[in-house]
């Protein structure tokens, strides 16, 4: 079983729909959450952390944590076509830090006109 | 400021042959991490170096796989006697020392023929 579960997808969306990406992971310790977004042919970059239990909102973007369901989301409202991409989801045993994160596959999301 | 460099971008080499890839972090930055992506797959970890600790080098698929970390900043990821699914994008990421998250470079792109 992997450590960090994402449905591959691919997800799509209309323009301007909310685009709900989901993530689970199996290993009870794990601390801290990570949401890196990956276009084709590039390297990752960060997109949201969460550490706590509840919402992060970040302008369209929003994540979700439920340590108790082990799950993790990310909502992106207000879908734009530049939103398409593959979404890593992430997690690491330590409070607040990226210091050793272990990937899930990720989520392709297309957002179609 | 100069992210994170990796060099080559591309390296198209034959099956048996010994490669070398080198990876720049962010000036500053602590701590480095390789990763291998495969076509289609998450980022799968292969080794973490942290200031003048000890590396972890949990991730290391073989003993064909070495890298080394000059002086604290460059660091060298070498596959000895590469087979062909060694074929995969090789991504360098630093951190700084809070730990806030992992900046990625460009990635190097290794096929084996």
């Amino acid at each position: 079983q992997k450590e960090v579960e994402q449905n591959s997808g691919p997800l799509s969306v209309p323009e301007g729909a909310i685009a709900s990406l989901n993530c689970t992971y199996s290993d009870r310790v794990s601390q801290s959450f990570f949401w890196y977004r990956q276009y084709s042919g590039k390297s990752p970059e960060l997109i949201m952390s969460i550490y706590s239990n509840g919402d992060k909102e970040d302008g369209r973007f929003t994540a979700q944590l439920n340590k108790a369901s082990q799950y993790v989301s990310l909502l992106i409202r207000d879908s734009q076509p530049s939103d398409s991409a593959t979404y890593l989801c992430a997690a690491d045993h330590l409070p607040g830090t990226a210091s050793k994160l272990t990937f899930g596959t990720g989520t392709r999301l297309q957002v179609t006109l | 400021g100069a992210g994170v460099s990796q060099s080559p971008s591309n390296k198209v080499t034959e099956k048996g042959k010994d490669v070398e890839l080198r990876c720049d972090p962010i000036s500053g930055h602590t701590a480095l991490y390789w990763y291998r992506q495969s076509l289609g797959q998450g980022l799968e970890f292969l080794i973490y170096f942290q200031g003048n600790s000890a590396p972890d080098k949990s991730g290391l698929p073989s003993d064909r796989f070495s890298a080394e970390r000059t002086g604290g900043s460059v660091s060298t990821l070498t596959i000895q006697r590469t087979q062909q699914e060694d074929s995969a994008v090789y991504l360098c990421a630093s951190s700084p020392p809070s730990y806030e998250t992992q900046y990625f470079g460009p990635g190097t792109r290794l096929l084996v023929l």
